[in-house]
């Protein structure tokens, strides 16, 4: 099966600064799809990237899919407090194959 | 329109115990799929239902576990003889469809405590 494979798995960001998280796939990926999950809170459909080379935007956050299909990155721009929680990535093969997240701490 | 919904949100069970866990898939939704989550860890997928059908019960534990999906009422995840690493959230998502383009809904979770 798929396994999926995040880094870094924590992330302490200084408000204001940008940071990126790396989702790597052992296997090519149909598509990938990217998920937040805030403390004690439950995972939210964030976006889903299917072409090779995919790039997608919403407001601060920039997903791309690599050109292998194998890789993608969550990059965002300008920390803010509300973007505290853990970022997921997941194959999608009908079953989502999570990776382990990147935790995201925010220092105001 | 009501998201998924997950009762209890949480349960305390001492081993040994049966744990029931319920899901209700958003409305039009006749896909479930059963997540576990360990604290600081991603989560694994468990078993994907639909109506009265285990289409995919391959992330499931052999013994002590199994869910089911009736015509009427909520998906069940069972947990017979609960021993301590069964504590975890148990994540219930649903989709109107399957396949690999659809986005899945989750519900809020199930806390699981065995003492």
């Amino acid at each position: 099966g798929q396994q999926v494979m995040q880094i870094p798995q924590y992330q302490h960001v200084q408000e204001g600064e940008d940071f990126t998280t790396y989702c790597n796939s052992s296997t090519t990926l149909s598509n990938i799809q990217w998920y937040k999950q805030r403390p004690g809170g439950h995972p939210v459909f964030l976006i889903q990237l299917v072409k090779s080379g995919e790039v997608k935007k919403q407001k601060r956050l920039t997903f791309q899919f690599g050109e292998a299909k194998k890789n993608s990155s969550l990059h965002i721009t300008a920390t803010q407090t509300t973007d505290v929680g853990t970022y997921f990535c997941a194959g999608n093969d009908y079953k989502l194959s999570f990776g382990a997240g990147t935790t995201v701490t925010v220092r105001a | 329109n009501a998201g998924v919904m997950q009762n209890p949100r949480h349960l305390v069970r001492r081993r040994g115990q049966e744990a029931r866990l319920r899901c209700s898939p958003m409305k039009g939704h006749s896909h479930v799929y059963w997540y576990r989550q360990l604290p600081e860890e991603g989560l694994k997928f468990m078993v994907y239902l639909q109506k009265e059908n285990i289409i995919d019960e391959s992330g499931m534990p052999k013994e002590r576990f199994s869910a089911e999906f009736p015509k009427e009422g909520p998906s069940i995840l069972r947990i017979q003889q609960v021993v301590r690493g069964d504590s975890a959230a148990y994540f219930c998502a649903s989709s109107p469809e399957s396949g690999t383009t659809y986005e899945q809904y989750f519900g809020p979770g199930t806390r699981l405590t065995v003492t």
